[in-house]
């Protein structure tokens, strides 16, 4: 069991939008700016999308954004490309004893 | 270009060991703290270990606490991890990456990955 809950998967069709949701604790998400989205395909390493809760690093379409509210961090993905099929994770500080933790993350299908 | 490229993956034996390498090039490492990560095979990403930048703090996930080890040798811009007491459960893709800022707040870039099969 994974320190941050992610719906197992999600799907949309082209050019619509989805929200991923990545819930936690007050000790981890809820209790700074230290939260981050990964992409990974299969066979790839993970491609940082978001890093301090809804900053793009440059290069990640503005089609990716990010937001917190309370213990729940959201990574929403609008215009939905065919290319977007891959696995998501959201991944939070959680302190000094356990430093950080993942998301168990969520399929995203694109129909 | 700023790269980080992984080694040393391989099959060891339950009870055995293995060591670890991620050389790193295109950036100032000394300035930044690291981490592991990894992924078993049909499962998510598993937060491992993280150094920082001076390498005088070192963390580890409970998982792999008292048998694995991570360092650095910020002359040689390389960070190591040397896993001890290998079980099968640590059977993975191995991942290094570098911390942007802070430790969860976003890390890039990421190796290729090692492939480590522990197996009698």
């Amino acid at each position: 069991q994974s320190a941050l809950t992610q719906p197992r998967s999600v799907s949309g069709s082209p050019g619509q939008s989805v929200t991923i949701s990545c819930t936690g604790t007050s000790s981890d998400v809820g209790g700074h700016n230290y939260v981050s989205w990964y992409q990974k395909h299969p066979g790839k390493a993970p491609k940082l999308l978001i890093c301090d809760v809804s900053t793009r690093p440059s290069g990640v379409p503005d089609r990716f954004s990010g937001s917190k509210s309370g213990n729940t961090a959201s990574l929403t993905i609008s215009g939905l490309q065919a290319e977007d099929e891959a696995d998501y994770y959201c991944c939070s500080y959680a302190g000094t004893n356990t430093l950080v933790v993942f998301g168990g993350g969520t399929k995203l299908t694109v129909l | 270009e700023v790269q980080l490229v992984e080694s040393g993956g391989g099959l060891a034996q339950p009870g055995g060991s293995l060591r670890l390498s991620c050389a790193a090039s295109g950036f100032i490492f000394s300035s930044y703290a690291m981490t592991w990560v990894r992924q078993a095979p049909g499962k998510g990403l598993e937060w491992v270990s993280a150094i920082s930048d001076s390498g005088l703090s070192m963390y580890y996930a409970d998982s792999v606490k008292g048998r694995f080890i991570i360092s650095r040798d910020n002359s040689k811009k390389t960070l190591s991890l040397q896993m001890n007491s290998l079980r099968a459960d640590d059977t993975a893709i191995y991942y290094c990456a570098r911390v942007l800022t802070y430790y969860g707040s976003g890390s890039w870039p990421w190796g290729q990955g090692t492939l480590v099969t522990v197996s009698s």
